[in-house]
C-alpha cells in the first residue's frame, strides 16, 4: 500500500464547475499538507499549505484536512480552462524541510 | 512565493557524456535543496537531499557516483549526471527549502534531459 493514494484521473469538467480533488494517506504521523499544481513540462507550483484539520481558503481554492479520516481535499470553484493541469498532494511528518511524500497526481481537464 | 531557477531548461547529449544541471534560489537562502526526477505521467521521485556545505543524502536505489550533487552555497546546488545513458533521460526538478514559508519547498521549472 502506498503511503499516499491519489486518483490519477483524468478528471474532465466543464468550465465553471466545482472541482474536488482528494488524497488519502496511511501514516497518521503526517502533520503538514500541501497541494501543488503542475503544468505540462513545468515544475510544481505551491497552491496551498495547511497543518491543521479544517478548511483553508485562498481565492477560488479551498484546502480541507480531516486528520481523523486521514483524508485531504482541494476544491476549485468556478473552474477555468487555465486550471487544466496535474494536481499533486504532498505531505511531511514535521517541520524542517523534511522529505515530501507525494501522491501520484490527478490530471484535471477543464473544457471551455 | 519564493523563486527557484534551473539551468538549462532542456539538454540533449550523447551517451557517455556528463551533464550538469544548476538549481538556484533567487530571492532567498536555501539551506536544503532536493533533487527529483519525473517520468512521463508519473509523480516526482526524490533522488537526494542536499544540505549546504555537506554531503548529499541519497535515496535508496539512487547511485551517488552517477548523480553527483554539490551544494556549495546557500543559493546554488548542482546535479551532474555522469556518463549519461538513454535510460537517464528524464525530467529533473529541484526544490529549495526556505523563503517566506520555512516549512515547505519551492520547485524549479525543471530540466528535460535527453540522452541519445
Amino acid at each position: 500500500q502506498k503511503e499516499v493514494e491519489q486518483d490519477p484521473g483524468p478528471l474532465s469538467v466543464p468550465e465553471g464547475a466545482i472541482v474536488s480533488l482528494n488524497c488519502t494517506y496511511s501514516n497518521s504521523a503526517f502533520q503538514y499538507f500541501m497541494w501543488y499544481r503542475q503544468y505540462s513540462r513545468k515544475g510544481p507550483e505551491l497552491l496551498m499549505y495547511t497543518y491543521s484539520s479544517g478548511n483553508k481558503e485562498d481565492g477560488r481554492f479551498t484546502a480541507q484536512v480531516d486528520k481523523s479520516s486521514k483524508y485531504i481535499s482541494l476544491f476549485i470553484r468556478d473552474s477555468q480552462p487555465s486550471d487544466s493541469a496535474t494536481y499533486l498532494c504532498a505531505m511531511i511528518l514535521n517541520t524542517g524541510f523534511q522529505k515530501l511524500v507525494f501522491g501520484t497526481g490527478t490530471r484535471l481537464l477543464v473544457s471551455p | 512565493g519564493a523563486v527557484v531557477s534551473q539551468h538549462p531548461s532542456w539538454v540533449i547529449c550523447k551517451s557517455g557524456t556528463s551533464v550538469k544541471i544548476e538549481c538556484r534560489s533567487l530571492d532567498f537562502q536555501a539551506t536544503t535543496m532536493f533533487w527529483y526526477r519525473q517520468f512521463p505521467k508519473q509523480s516526482l521521485m526524490l533522488m537526494a537531499t542536499s544540505n549546504e556545505g555537506s554531503k548529499a543524502t541519497y535515496e535508496q536505489g539512487v547511485e551517488k557516483d552517477k548523480f553527483l550533487i554539490n551544494h556549495a552555497s546557500l543559493t546554488l546546488s548542482t546535479l551532474t549526471v555522469t556518463s549519461a545513458h538513454p535510460e537517464d533521460s528524464s525530467f529533473y526538478i529541484c526544490s529549495a527549502g526556505g523563503g517566506s514559508q520555512a516549512d515547505t519547498q519551492y520547485f524549479g521549472p525543471g530540466t528535460r534531459l535527453t540522452v541519445l
